[in-house]
């Protein structure tokens, strides 16, 4: 079984529409994370959590909110998604020291703002 | 600057090495890390060196360090079709979530 796990894996909604991604990890991590990524602009942080009360802004914050329910989940939520969001979304998570803390990555939501 | 810079394209015949260069930002980085994407797939931690290391050495893969330049390579002997994928280079910068290049696309041409 997967240790990071995405829903859904493909989604297609409409402008203005509110939808949520949704992430849940086996690994026992307190740090998760979320990023868009978009073709030639790499991966972009859009929020993270380094444990439950713990919520922090990456670069592309907005037009987004997250909600951590429990150490093993993690949502990314578009309030009113808009076309220019349409881009592969990826769930990650780390723990442990030094290079342990590297991050493991989930198999990625493609989401299509119509 | 702040971003981590790579090279986008990159294209090698089947059996030739492959080297994948990446300039980072910050001197105090502590661990550097190579990730791999396949087509529809996540990323995948490849290999990572500690800042401390010059070089380091796993099977096909080959990391060489710069500290002085902030330079990170990856050398892949012996490229095979499989190899091709995005290749991302990623730095630590103390207690912060990683920092992605823009990823080098690897293409092998049998």
């Amino acid at each position: 079984d997967a240790d990071v796990t995405q829903t859904p894996r493909n989604r297609i909604t409409k402008t203005g529409k509110r939808i949520m991604l949704e992430c849940s990890q086996t690994k026992g991590h307190d740090r998760m994370y979320w990023y868009r990524q978009d073709p030639g602009l790499g991966l972009q942080l859009i929020y993270y959590s380094f444990d439950v009360k713990d919520i922090n802004k990456g670069e592309i914050s907005d037009g987004y909110s997250v909600s951590r329910q429990a150490q093993a989940k993690f949502s990314l939520s578009l309030e009113s998604a808009i076309p220019n969001q349409t881009a592969l979304y990826f769930c990650a998570t780390s723990g442990g020291t030094g290079y342990q803390e590297t991050q493991y990555f989930g198999p990625g939501t493609r989401l299509l703002v119509l | 600057g702040e971003d981590v810079e790579q090279s986008l394209f990159l294209s090698v015949r089947e059996g030739d090495s492959s080297v994948i260069n990446c300039t980072y930002t910050d001197s105090s980085s502590t661990y550097l890390y190579w990730y791999k994407q396949e087509p529809g797939a996540g990323l995948q931690l490849l290999t990572y060196i500690f800042s401390n290391m010059d070089m380091k050495q796993d099977q096909r893969l080959t990391v060489l360090l710069n500290k002085k330049d902030k330079h990170l390579s990856l050398r892949i002997a012996d490229t095979q079709t499989g190899d091709s994928a995005i290749y991302f280079c990623a730095e630590r910068r103390g207690n912060t979530p990683l920092v992605f290049g823009k990823g080098t696309r690897l293409s092998v041409i049998a």
